[in-house]
């Protein structure tokens, strides 16, 4: 069975700094994608980013972008220049491709703290 | 505006009482989702619908029920065999076109024991 593990439950940064939150997974599939998802007070849950096991080249966007190490099934979230509306908590999942079933496997997520 | 509406955003259940939670989504989405999320835990699958009239079993679907009848509409009803339903609820689609696509979530309910 797939997993999905976040190591850190908690993290902070300074505003304006960078912060790497950790993830890896465990699966035996060589077609997947890898996303982190970010949940504000409000709980919504909204997509950051989002990374195709196929592809070499790691995600980014705008100021968030992954390093995508799939022998190591690792897949960290980098977030440059801090501000404090990043505070939330971050999901990390994952989702098998090729099939029909689409069904996200979550990690237990990383709370973030953006000091000013 | 497209978007998935859940609702209520708050509800209360008595003991031996089945209670159903709302979803509904315009995002011309096939595939619709049901999530629970408790304190310090990751979102977990309940159940989910590829299509109309089809559902299948997430990982923690006892104690709950679901239907499909219309491609829009997914409701959720957590019945009395649930003996712990206290958790935050989340609905989520996404599209038909490739497995890659995220999935969009709506906001949630927040069902508590009275």
């Amino acid at each position: 069975a797939q997993t999905v593990t976040q190591s850190q439950p908690e993290m902070s940064v300074q505003e304006a700094e960078t912060v790497t939150l950790s993830c890896t997974y465990d699966t035996s599939e060589s077609d997947y994608y890898l996303f982190w998802y970010k949940q504000p007070p409000s709980r919504q849950m909204i997509l950051v980013i989002r990374q195709e096991a196929y592809k070499q080249q790691n995600a980014t966007e705008n100021r968030f972008s992954v390093n995508f190490q799939k022998a190591a099934k690792s897949f960290s979230l980098k977030i440059s220049d801090s501000q404090l509306g990043d505070a939330a908590m971050y999901f990390c999942a994952y989702r098998v491709g090729g099939g029909s079933q689409g069904n996200l496997i979550f990690g237990k997520g990383t709370k973030l703290s953006v000091k000013p | 505006d497209g978007g998935i509406t859940q609702s209520p955003k708050y509800l209360f259940r008595k003991e031996g009482q089945n209670v159903t939670l709302s979803c509904e989504q315009n995002l011309n989405h096939d595939a619709m989702y049901w999530y629970r999320q408790d304190p310090g835990q990751g979102l977990r699958l309940i159940y989910y619908s590829q299509i109309v009239n089809d559902f299948q079993k997430g990982d923690i679907a006892e104690g709950y029920s679901v239907s499909r009848e219309k491609k829009e509409s997914f409701p959720l009803t957590v019945t009395s065999a649930q003996k712990n339903p206290t958790a935050f609820y989340l609905c989520a689609s996404s599209p038909p076109w490739g497995v890659g696509q995220p999935q969009h979530f709506g906001d949630g309910t927040r069902l508590s024991i009275l």
